[in-house]
């Protein structure tokens, strides 16, 4: 079936760094791809998209690529701020709109 | 347009007592999904419907029963709680011009003594 991998560990960074999340999955064709993320005490909120590769998903500085060559979906930011702070999670679909997540990151911003 | 509310917010059950948590949704979405979430497992699918009358098992459906009667509304129960229940749990429907896109309640805290 589909899963979605996520790097390990939290990630802890200086505000203005530059952020990478890795996601790298596995599914039989070609799945929709999402990264979701989580504020503090909230649901999840859709971040970006991508139903095909080579597609480039985009919102709020963030960016990712559905690379079919190397099964991957990576995250990233140029430039984050504190109030980017927050869980994110990979995710692709199953089949009746059903989400496989991965296990999620959290991301500290340091001021 | 409230989106998609949870009841209670935050409950303390004893072992082996009963409840049922409550989804509503005002977007008239067809699919609802009922999801647990555990420190270092990310969220983990229990149960779903594709539709009013309609329900499916997810990934970790054990010691949970739901029902759709109303198109709105996705309950979930626990006819006898057990600490290995101790969790947070989210709804999320999809539907409509936003196909890809679930949107997510804010969440019960949920905790098994």
């Amino acid at each position: 079936g589909n899963s979605v991998t996520q790097m390990e560990g939290p990630v802890t960074l200086s505000e203005e760094a530059f952020l990478t999340i890795n996601c790298t999955y596995t599914a039989t064709g070609y799945p929709s791809l999402f990264w979701y993320v989580q504020y503090p005490g909230e649901g999840l909120q859709l971040l970006l998209k991508a139903t095909k590769a080579d597609d480039k998903g985009s919102n709020k500085g963030f960016e990712a690529t559905y690379r079919k060559e190397t099964t991957s979906f990576h995250l990233e930011k140029g430039s984050v701020q504190v109030s980017d702070s927050a869980v994110y999670f990979c995710a692709d679909n199953h089949g009746n709109n059903r989400l496989a997540f991965g296990k999620g990151n959290q991301v500290v911003v340091i001021p | 347009n409230a989106g998609v509310t949870q009841t209670p917010k935050f409950r303390v059950l004893k072992t082996g007592q009963s409840m049922t948590l409550l989804c509503a949704q005002d977007m008239n979405h067809e699919y609802m999904y009922w999801y647990r979430q555990d420190p270092g497992m990310g969220l983990r699918l229990i149960h779903y419907s594709v539709g009013e009358g309609t329900t499916a098992k997810g990934e970790v459906p054990d010691g949970y029963n739901v029902s759709r009667l109303k198109k709105q509304n996705f309950l979930l129960g626990l006819e006898s709680a057990a600490p290995s229940q101790t969790s947070v749990y989210f709804c999320a429907s999809i539907g409509g011009s936003t196909p890809y896109e679930q949107y997510f309640g804010p969440g019960t805290r949920l905790t098994v003594t």
